[in-house]
């Protein structure tokens, strides 16, 4: 079946980038997805971008798509304390029945530190 | 704030116990997911309801069920519960089916349940 692989952990100093990879099997992926869990919330999806972009910018988010290797990356710019949360990477693929269902990685725990 | 509402935020109950989690979508939304995340399984999907019926299936167990009623709101049912079954429940609403080319979700707060 389908995977969705991250690293555990990521430090880094306040107002450095931030970047969170991630891999992916599924080679027929539509979408691929970061969230933000913050403690004790849900997730919150900060961006997503189509299979056939490499790259979307949104503010200080940039994504990375290298759909050849299937990686994708989240590079955060300027990060801040508020930025400290666990990051989800998720794919998907339109289902049998017309649905998006994502897959998800066990997510990236960023903690920034002053 | 998602729009997506959950009740209760927290739940404790005993093992063989029987609960009801219930979700109300963002106005507007037909699709209705439920999730569970666990330290174990990470989050995993579990079925999906759009404008009244089931849509897809995930890794749900035959002890749970779900349905969503006219007015659009979900409950998820779990039953015979286990020691195991101790988790964040997710629920998240999306417009359509996803498959019209809108593949956001939008997760609400969560129910954690806790068996003892």
């Amino acid at each position: 079946g389908e995977d969705v692989e991250q690293s555990l952990f990521l430090s880094v100093r306040e107002g450095d980038s931030s970047v969170i990879n991630c891999t992916y099997t599924d080679s027929s992926s539509t979408y691929l997805y970061w969230y933000k869990q913050e403690p004790g919330a849900g997730l919150q999806l900060l961006t997503y971008i189509f299979s056939n972009m490499d790259m979307k910018q949104d503010q200080r988010l940039t994504v990375l798509l290298n759909k050849k290797d299937k990686h994708l990356s989240l590079r955060i710019a300027d990060t801040q304390t508020g930025d400290s949360a666990i990051y989800f990477c998720a794919e998907t693929a339109v289902e049998t029945g017309g649905s998006y269902i994502p897959t998800f990685g066990r997510g990236t725990s960023l903690i920034v530190h002053p | 704030d998602s729009g997506v509402t959950q009740t209760p935020k927290h739940l404790i109950t005993a093992t063989g116990q029987r609960v009801t989690l219930r979700c109300s979508p963002r106005s507007g939304d037909l699709s209705v997911y439920w999730y569970q995340q666990s330290l174990d399984q990470g989050l995993q999907f579990l079925i999906q309801y759009y404008n009244g019926e089931e849509r897809a299936k995930g890794n749900i167990l035959e002890r749970f069920s779900a349905q969503q009623f006219p007015d659009l709101h979900s409950e998820l049912n779990l039953s015979s519960l286990e020691l195991g079954d101790s988790a964040l429940y997710f629920c998240a609403s999306s417009v359509a089916t996803g498959a019209s080319g809108d593949p956001e979700q939008f997760f609400g707060p969560g129910t954690r349940l806790t068996v003892l």
